[in-house]
């Protein structure tokens, strides 16, 4: 089955911790992408990765780290510098630029992360 | 800044009603606008558009997009209380630099269709 998966699906933290979400695909996609959604709130961008290595900031990079040491796995760490942690994270991943769907991304089931 | 809203926020029908979801957008070098149906978890793909005019259909769901007027509209016909879901619109830009890929999402529009 090719997807993308994330753990875990629920996450508790208490304040002052730090927690790594992870995310894996198979889809052999070379773009990954972290999101957060809080409610009443579409998505918005932490990070994205357009291959192994190399990584941007997206719209709210502040209180996040990532990683991107393999082309199927794009771990984001919440540190304890995010300031309002809780909330719904996503990952996605899309195709190589250059193919018609590029803009096309497909997204893992998320994890709810809670501070304590 | 690149921009998107969604209008309405949320909207409650009864099952057999059509409604429409709308998405205004600025941005800088578009590419193509996606809407995305998202119940409990991961959004799912419905639509991508790259043409003005031109209408994507599946079943009872369509969409079309107006680069003129900077707008699409997502159009549920005979609604069924599976179609409850929050409903998103994005826009994807042009690769180049670092935009590869990424898209900016509205806010959400939160469907609730009643029995």
């Amino acid at each position: 089955d090719g997807g993308i998966t994330q753990s875990p699906k629920y996450l508790f933290r208490k304040e002052g911790q730090n927690v790594t979400l992870s995310c894996e695909q198979n889809l052999n996609h070379d773009a990954m992408y972290w999101y957060r959604q809080d409610p009443g709130q579409g998505l918005r961008l932490i990070y994205y990765s357009q291959i192994v290595n190399d990584f941007q900031k997206g719209d709210i990079a502040e209180g996040y780290s990532v990683s991107r040491e393999k082309k199927e796995s794009f771990p984001l760490t919440v540190t304890s510098a995010q300031k309002n942690p809780t909330a719904f994270y996503l990952c996605a991943s899309s195709p190589k630029w250059g193919t018609g769907s590029y803009n096309e991304q497909f997204f893992g089931p998320g994890t709810r992360l809670t501070v304590l | 800044e690149d921009k998107v809203v969604q209008s309405p926020l949320s909207l409650v029908v009864h099952e057999g009603d059509t409604v429409t979801l709308n998405c205004s957008y600025e941005v800088t070098n578009f590419r193509s606008l996606l809407w995305y149906k998202q119940e409990k978890k991961a959004p799912t793909f419905l639509f991508m558009l790259t043409s003005s005019g031109i209408e994507k259909k599946s079943g009872r769901l369509s969409s079309i997009l107006d680069k003129k007027e900077l707008f699409s509209i997502l159009n549920i016909t005979a609604t069924q209380t599976g179609d409850s879901a929050i409903y998103l619109c994005a826009v994807g830009l042009n690769a180049g630099g670092t935009s590869y890929g990424k898209l900016t999402f509205g806010q959400g529009t939160i469907l609730t269709v009643h029995p």
